[in-house]
C-alpha cells in the first residue's frame, strides 16, 4: 500500500457526461501528479500540482481540468466524455518535486469506462 | 525530447530462470532520474527503484538487480531465480531536471511501453 488513495475505484458513465476523480496524497506529500494509462497511448503524464499550485502540464485535453485543495487532496474533472477517454487514471504523490531524492508513489487508480 | 524504449513487449520464462528486462532512454539533459515500476495484475503501480544520473553504481535488492550504463543510455533490470509472483508488467521511466542546476528536482515521468513478464510454474 503506497499510502495514496483514489476514489472511486471504478466508474462507468456515458458519452457526453462529466466525472470527478479524487486523490488523497500520502501524509506529508505536497506534490500530486495525474497520469492516464490507455491501451493505445500507454502511461501519459497529465498534470502536476504542488501545494495548491499548478506546476506542469502534459498532453491534457481542454475538456480535462484539475485542482489541488488546501488540504492537499486533488480532483481531476473530465467533461464531455468520449469513448476514447476510457482508461485507467492514476494519481501519484511525492514529498517535494525539487528534491533530488524525490520519488512519485502511485495510487491504485480509477478505471473509467465510457459507454 | 525525452524517450524511453522497452523493446521487449512480452517475455515468458519458467520459474527459477533469470530474466533481464531492457530499457534504453534518450535525453538531452545532463541531470536526470530513472525509475522502474511494477504493475501486477491487480493494476496498481509499485515503485521499485530510483537511480540518479550522477550515480552510476549498480544496485542489488534481493533477487532484483539493476545495471545502469550511461555510455549506452541503458538501465536494465534483472530478476534472478524468478518466481510466479514476479509476473507483472514492468515499466521503465525517465524524469529530467527541469530547473536550473542550483535546484535539483524532477517533475513528470516519461514511461516506456512496458514489458509484460510471465513466469510459468
Amino acid at each position: 500500500d503506497s499510502g495514496v488513495t483514489q476514489t472511486p475505484k471504478h466508474l462507468i458513465t456515458a458519452t457526453g457526461q462529466r466525472v470527478t476523480l479524487r486523490c488523497s496524497p500520502r501524509s506529508g506529500d505536497l506534490s500530486v501528479y495525474w497520469y492516464q494509462q490507455s491501451l493505445d497511448q500507454g502511461l501519459q503524464f497529465l498534470i502536476h500540482y504542488y501545494n495548491g499550485e499548478e506546476r506542469a502540464k502534459g498532453n491534457i485535453l481542454e475538456r480535462f481540468s484539475a485542482q489541488q485543495f488546501p488540504d492537499l487532496h486533488s480532483e481531476l474533472n473530465l467533461s464531455s466524455l468520449e469513448l476514447g477517454d476510457s482508461a485507467l487514471y492514476f494519481c501519484a504523490s511525492s514529498v517535494d518535486w525539487t528534491a533530488s531524492t524525490d520519488t512519485q508513489y502511485f495510487g491504485p487508480g480509477t478505471r473509467l469506462t465510457v459507454l | 525530447a525525452q524517450k524511453v524504449t522497452q523493446a521487449q513487449t512480452e517475455i515468458s520464462v519458467v520459474e527459477k530462470e533469470d530474466v533481464t528486462l531492457d530499457c534504453v532512454y534518450e535525453t538531452r539533459d545532463t541531470t536526470y532520474y530513472l525509475f522502474w515500476y511494477k504493475q501486477p495484475p491487480s493494476g496498481e503501480l509499485v515503485f521499485l527503484i530510483r537511480r540518479n544520473s550522477f550515480d552510476e553504481q549498480n544496485e542489488i535488492s534481493g533477487r532484483y538487480s539493476w545495471n545502469f550504463q550511461k555510455s549506452t543510455s541503458s538501465f536494465n533490470f534483472t530478476i534472478t531465480a524468478s518466481q510466479v509472483v514476479d509476473s507483472a508488467v514492468y515499466f521503465c521511466a525517465l524524469s529530467e531536471n527541469p530547473l536550473p542546476l542550483l535546484i535539483q528536482g524532477a517533475q513528470k515521468l516519461v514511461f516506456g511501453q512496458g514489458t509484460r513478464l510471465t513466469i510459468n510454474p
